[in-house]
């Protein structure tokens, strides 16, 4: 079981905007704004997508963006295309030099 | 250019000590507000931080695997190494190590992955 709770799969069309939850607690995403997104294709290393909830780094369309509410941060990925096909992962800091990942949601674009 | 590339064996039998090599480019352990993780990746499931490297030495390990986990760096090689004892079945999975900067909570870059088979 993961730490953070994020929906299996999403879709969307092309063109399309999706959205990808990632729940946790007071202890984790709740308590800091230490949360981030990576996006991982098939065979390939994790790429950092948003840090610190809502920042992209350099190169990162502006597509995607980040947010959060409570307990629960939020990856939106505006403007569907093809190659954001793929699997996205939150994480965050969870206190105590702790570090804690979601199980992953696969995004299909339909 | 910032890189990270691991190396290691691809098989380990059950109760062997794994050992892992995390291979730095375009940065220095000696760099201040510099460190190195490793997160894990088992066939088809979630990424889960390990351990966590500090520039000054400092050491940071996921709980549940702490007693099996040991994280070093060699400097003079601009290396890291992860190792974990008593390994099985279920730590078959794909190993990255990855760069971050001190006080910032996320890993950016990446290494390529190395996967590692636990088997008889």
């Amino acid at each position: 079981q993961s730490a953070l709770t994020q929906p299996p799969s999403a879709s969307g069309s092309p063109g399309q905007s999706v959205t990808i939850s990632c729940t946790g607690t007071s202890s984790d995403v709740g308590g800091y704004n230490y949360v981030s997104w990576y996006q991982q294709h098939p065979g390939k290393a994790p790429k950092l997508m948003i840090y610190e909830v809502t920042n992209r780094p350099s190169g990162v369309p502006d597509r995607f963006s980040g947010s959060k509410s409570g307990n629960t941060a939020s990856l939106t990925v505006s403007g569907l295309q093809a190659e954001d096909e793929a699997h996205y992962y939150c994480s965050s800091f969870a206190g105590n030099y702790i570090w804690v990942f979601g199980g992953g949601t696969k995004l299909s674009v339909l | 250019q910032i890189t990270l590339k691991e190396s290691g064996p691809t098989l380990v039998k059950p109760t062997q000590t794994l050992t892992l090599t995390c291979t730095l480019s375009g940065f220095s352990l000696t760099t201040r507000g510099v460190a190195v993780g490793w997160i894990r990746q088992p066939p088809g499931k979630a990424l889960e931080w390990l351990a966590l490297i500090y520039g000054n030495g400092n050491k940071r390990y996921c709980p549940s695997l702490e007693s099996r986990l040991t994280i070093t760096k060699d400097t003079s090689k601009n290396q890291v190494v992860l190792t974990m004892t008593d390994m099985d079945p279920v730590d078959t999975a794909t190993y990255y190590c990855a760069h971050r900067i001190t006080a910032r909570h996320w890993f950016d870059p990446w290494g390529q992955g190395t996967l590692v088979t636990v088997s008889s």
